[in-house]
């Protein structure tokens, strides 16, 4: 099994749409959650972070985590062109003393206008 | 402005040559990092330190090396032991690796090409 899961892409979704990523992890000690953004060709860039139950929202973005299902979403409202990228979930696990992102394979997004 | 520089951004290694991909951070960051990404792939940790003179093996560590001199500084040298080095490198720092509550920045890659 792998340390962390993200629904199978391509997603491809209307312009204006809600897009919805989902995300599984194995690992209960996992205590931080990260949402990071990837242009093709580009480096991560980190858009969304989560460490309670619940939803947080961001502007367009809400991130929902659920700690009992091991379960952190993404939810992006309105969505635009812009928004076309691999989003890539990050869970921040016990590394003895340190505390490493573990990173998912990414699910790539396409907004169509 | 604070940030990760790596360079360069595109590196050609041939067969049996060993190469350093360069990562300067000022952003005062204890821990560093090293990333593999392959097309279509997550990223894959091959080093990170936590300190200076101090660092530990990721999980795919085999054909590469690092060093940690300075605080600002974190070199990955990729060797000829590493047989499929074509990749998408990046680098990373965070203000300290036993904090839950920070994410990583990253610089903006090395793409290495086999030639």
């Amino acid at each position: 099994q792998k340390e962390v899961e993200q629904n199978s892409g391509p997603l491809s979704v209307p312009e204006g749409a809600i897009a919805s990523l989902n995300c599984t992890y194995s690992d209960r000690g996992s205590q931080s959650f990260f949402w990071y953004r990837q242009y093709s060709g580009k480096s991560p860039e980190l858009i969304m972070s989560i460490y309670s139950n619940g939803d947080k929202e961001d502007g367009r973005f809400t991130a929902q985590l659920n700690k009992a299902s091991q379960y952190v979403s993404l939810l992006i409202r309105d969505s635009q062109p812009s928004d076309s990228a691999t989003y890539l979930c990050a869970v921040k696990t016990p590394r003895g003393s340190a505390r490493q992102l573990t990173f998912g394979s990414g699910t790539q997004l396409t907004v169509l206008p | 402005d604070g940030g990760i520089t790596q360079s360069p951004k595109y590196l050609f290694r041939k067969e049996g040559q060993n190469v350093t991909l360069s990562c300067e951070q000022n952003l005062n960051h204890d821990a560093m990092y090293w990333y593999r990404q392959d097309p279509g792939q997550g990223l894959r940790l091959i080093y990170y330190s936590q300190i200076v003179n101090d660092f530990q093996k990721g999980d795919i560590a085999e054909g590469y090396s690092v060093s940690r001199e300075k605080k600002e500084s974190f070199p990955l040298t990729v060797t000829s032991a590493q047989k499929n080095p074509t990749a998408f490198y990046l680098c990373a720092s965070s203000i300290e690796s036993g904090e839950w509550n920070y994410g990583y920045t990253f610089g903006s890659g090395t793409r290495l090409t086999v030639v």
